[in-house]
């Protein structure tokens, strides 16, 4: 079955440390999005990719990179890591798709900066 | 104002009540409208997707009103596995991304 799984799935680490969350899905999809959820948030969008070589800045983009080299994988990195990314961070993929744009999620990463 | 406005509860409902609730969203131009429920400490998953005519799926209807710009959420005959988080997700049309309220909690009290 197809699907789209997340590593780590738990992560510490220090201020000022890059870290790179993994982001892998089997849907054979175009478009990969990252959120981070905080309590009292909606879901918001990082960064996202409609393809191969495309990436796009989202709401909150400030302090992460990612890129795409291939449709299956969209990993994110935190450039120099700060408190304020303590946060579950989830990976989804979506069809080309206007009409019907389900986006199906990774089980999250739950990462603490300390 | 958020895009996507929620009130966050939480409800709490005895199992087998009917309980409902609203999402309000601030663009006119959006077009798809969604609601999702998250688990604790899960992944959200699509829960079903609103339709301008309204749709019912098994214990579940849900409504768009275009004029008042809001969609909503009736669970009949509410189950203890009906507690979560329910999100409710609007689209504006112009690409693949979808704004997200923060979420309905729900909790269903035996």
């Amino acid at each position: 079955d197809a699907e789209i799984t997340q590593s780590p799935r738990h992560k510490i680490t220090e201020t000022g440390r890059q870290v790179t969350l993994a982001c892998h899905q089997t849907w054979n999809h175009n478009n990969m999005f990252w959120y981070r959820q905080d309590l009292g948030h909606g879901l918001r969008l990082i960064h996202y990719s409609y393809g191969v070589q495309d990436t796009n800045k989202g709401e909150v983009s400030d302090g992460y990179s990612v890129s795409r080299s291939n449709t299956e994988d969209l990993p994110l990195t935190l450039e120099s890591a700060a408190s304020s990314q303590t946060s579950v961070y989830f990976c989804a993929s979506s069809e080309d798709s206007r009409v019907y744009n389900e986006q199906f999620f990774g089980p999250g990463t739950r990462l603490t900066v300390l | 104002r958020k895009e996507v406005e929620q009130d966050p509860g939480p409800f709490n409902v005895p199992e087998g009540a009917t309980v409902a609730f609203n999402c309000t969203y601030s663009n006119s131009a959006s077009q798809s409208f969604f609601w999702y429920r998250q688990d604790c400490r899960k992944e959200p998953k699509l829960l079903m997707s609103v339709y301008s005519s309204g749709n019912e799926d098994g214990r579940f209807t849900a409504q768009l009103n275009r004029a008042s710009q809001y969609i909503s959420l009736l669970i009949r005959d509410s189950k203890l596995s009906d507690s979560a988080t329910y999100l409710c997700v609007v689209n504006t049309g112009s690409n693949y991304q979808l704004i997200w309220g923060a979420g309905t909690k729900l909790i269903i009290k035996p």
